[in-house]
């Protein structure tokens, strides 16, 4: 059974740091594109990183470009993001999600998420 | 970056309507769409992948087509277990975009 489980989410003051991680199981992990979709609360699904099967590429959205770092380490089947800078927009629950990218498949599953709360 | 553009964004119909949501993007994206479900406190699950092909396990009440910017996502019969958001989502190009969401309510 696929199963993606985050942690390290919490409550930061504006400009705070962040790492959350995401534990894969059940699958093949090094052969899967991952991503960080987040969602504001009451709101829609907004993608935020992307990395490569490898770990050699990644993308970003331009809201997070330069502030957050999306990592893997497939040996350890685990998925990190690094968030900095935070700013109150950020706040979300924050899913890990597979993506079978080398055969064009789209997300497929996704873990129950982590909260982040940005606030003073 | 693609845009993606839902409507309706709130749905009220009834057990056995049949039930239509569009989504358009800003540019061609070929039929490299897919469909989700989401249902409160729950993650996403995924309905249908490239435009038109069934996700292993999900019903065939749900049905998807279309190609380049207009899509169309379908339930044949509404069941009381349908009545949540469905998001579509292109997987084109990067940025990866989704649509606002369409919300199915019980009339």
């Amino acid at each position: 059974e696929v199963q993606l489980v985050e942690s390290g989410g919490g409550l930061v003051k504006p400009g705070g740091s962040l790492r959350l991680s995401c534990a894969a199981s059940g699958f093949t992990f090094s052969s899967y594109s991952m991503n960080w979709v987040r969602q504001a609360p009451g709101k829609g699904l907004e993608w935020v990183a992307s990395i490569s099967s490898t770990g050699s590429y990644k993308k970003y959205a331009d809201s997070v470009e330069g502030r957050f770092t999306i990592s893997r380490d497939n040996a350890k089947n685990s998925l990190d993001l690094q968030m900095n800078s935070l700013r109150a927009e950020d706040t979300a629950l924050y899913r890990c999600a597979r993506e079978d990218r080398i055969n064009s498949y789209p997300i497929d599953y996704w873990g129950q998420g982590t909260q982040v709360t940005v606030s003073s | 970056d693609i845009q993606m553009t839902q409507s309706p964004s709130t749905l009220s119909a009834s057990v056995g309507d049949r039930v239509t949501i569009t989504c358009r993007a800003s540019q061609s994206i070929n039929r490299w769409l897919a469909w989700y479900q989401q249902k409160p406190g729950k993650a996403p699950k995924l309905l249908i992948y490239k435009a038109s092909n069934l996700e292993s396990g999900v019903s065939s009440r749900f049905s998807g087509s279309g190609s380049g910017t207009d899509f169309t996502l379908t339930v044949s019969s509404l069941q009381p277990d349908d009545f949540a958001t469905y998001y579509c989502q292109q997987y084109n190009i990067y940025p990866l975009t989704f649509g606002g969401g369409t919300k199915v309510e019980i009339k």
